[in-house]
């Protein structure tokens, strides 16, 4: 039922921008595009959702595809508390069920 | 309270004894969702309660399991006779429910520790 596909891993240098991709590539209509991230010993911690228009807040920016198959969230200046385990999850706009939690990608801000 | 709070934060139990896991909503969310996740692992669904529907308790692993939620407030999650591979953090989160989507917002989780 794996709804959304993200890397396992990757790094990024402190201050940089971290790009981490989603695909979704079975996405319907109704459904939005949720991010989450765990910091380690944490519960999840919304960052930011979108559904076909590129969102920004003060944590992020999300990138839709136009095709809507796909999407990147940006953190623009990466720090050190942002290393946590980013989740990607799409979800019905009607269909008010479970978050689907997937393996997420585990991101590394290095100094 | 100005987030989603568990109790306790931390339980050791003894194989084969009951447990109560209690969560504290934010006030006015209708929606509340338990999850397990087990140490290097990610979070499993357990159950979804919403407003006055049914839950979807699809994610329940076994009927040791059961959960209960009184209105749109607290809701208590059961596990009976536990056993060692039971030992997880459990992870609570509401929601508001509203039709241009929203965030759930998560607990600190309570660590279950089954010796």
């Amino acid at each position: 039922d794996a709804k959304t596909t993200q890397p396992p891993s990757m790094d990024c240098a402190e201050g940089r921008a971290a790009n981490l991709p989603c695909n979704h590539s079975t996405i319907s209509g109704n459904e939005y595009v949720y991010w989450y991230r765990q910091i380690h010993s944490q519960g999840p911690q919304y960052i930011i959702h979108g559904l076909k228009n590129n969102e920004t807040n003060e944590m992020a920016s999300l990138i839709i595809t136009e095709d809507r198959k796909s999407s990147t969230l940006i953190l623009p200046h990466a720090t050190l508390r942002d290393t946590a385990v980013y989740y990607c999850i799409v979800r019905p706009t009607d269909s008010w069920g479970k978050l689907q939690f997937g393996a997420g990608t585990q991101v590394v801000v290095t100094p | 309270g100005a987030g989603v709070s568990q109790s306790p934060s931390n339980k050791v139990t003894e194989k084969g004894k009951d447990v109560e896991l209690r969560c504290d909503p934010i006030s006015g969310h209708t929606a509340l969702y338990w999850y397990r996740q087990r140490l290097g692992q990610g979070l499993e669904f357990l159950i979804y309660f919403q407003g006055n529907s049914a839950p979807d308790k699809s994610g329940l692993p076994s009927d040791r399991f059961s959960a209960e939620r009184t209105g749109e407030s607290v809701s208590t999650l059961t596990i009976q006779r536990t056993q060692q591979e039971d030992s997880a953090v459990y992870l609570c989160a509401s929601s508001p429910h509203t039709v241009a989507g929203t965030e759930a917002f998560f607990g600190q989780g309570t660590r279950l520790t089954v010796v």
